[in-house]
């Protein structure tokens, strides 16, 4: 185990579907991110939570939908995607926000939208 | 906005041989820290090495070291002795507050 958890690992939607994408971490850190990678890009930044309070919003379209319920636990909802929103989402942990602290990542959930 | 770049989408390495990543990023600041990030096909991203920008000496882990160059921005990964379970995706990250800029790797091959 990494420290990190994400359920599912795999995930196909229909455009028209609701899913959640789940992350959990139990190594006591303080902020919660969410990532996009698609191939051949560098790793997009979503989401941050700091504290159970979202810090950062980058841009992202309002039918990707954050929800930090305890410093434990970072939730993505899903609805209405597009084809394009197919990749793989990563959530990462790290011990604080500030900039000598690295990030711990899950496996990530691979998102097909069909 | 700081940004990362690896000028390498692929490098193939013979098994025990040594590969050098190359990474370049670009900042304004003088207080920043670097890493790099190994993802290996089972998707997890592992932390490889870190650097503190404001350490001159260059970050070592075991059969990993970088060359870090302050002035000229550039942050190498050299891989020695490489192994068949070096083969994997490496990114190069800036960490900025509240986030990490990454760059769109290196796929390295080990060959046998």
């Amino acid at each position: 185990e990494t420290g990190v958890t994400q359920t599912p690992r795999h995930l196909v939607m229909g455009m028209t579907n609701k899913k959640s994408l789940k992350c959990e971490q139990h190594l006591g850190h303080n902020a919660m991110y969410w990532y996009k990678q698609s191939a051949k890009k560098p790793l997009e930044l979503m989401f941050v939570y700091s504290l159970e309070e979202r810090v950062e919003n980058n841009s992202v379209p309002s039918r990707f939908s954050p929800e930090c319920p305890n410093s434990s636990h970072l939730f993505l909802h899903l609805h209405t995607l597009q084809p394009e929103d197919s990749a793989l989402y990563l959530c990462a942990s790290s011990q604080g926000s500030d900039k000598n602290y690295g990030y711990t990542f899950g496996s990530g959930t691979r998102l097909t939208v069909v | 906005a700081q940004t990362v770049t690896q000028s390498q989408p692929e490098m193939s390495v013979q098994e025990a041989e040594t590969v050098t990543l190359s990474c370049t990023y670009d900042t304004s600041e003088s207080d920043y820290y670097l890493f790099w990030y190994k993802q290996p096909p089972s998707r997890q991203m592992i932390l490889v090495i870190r650097q503190e920008a404001y350490k001159q000496q260059n970050a070592t882990e075991n059969r990993f070291s970088v060359n870090f160059q302050k002035a000229a921005k550039s942050f190498s990964l050299k891989i020695s002795d490489s192994q068949l379970g070096d083969a994997a995706m490496y990114f190069c990250a800036y960490r900025a507050i509240n986030d990490m800029r990454f760059g769109a790797g290196t796929r390295l091959t080990v060959k046998p």
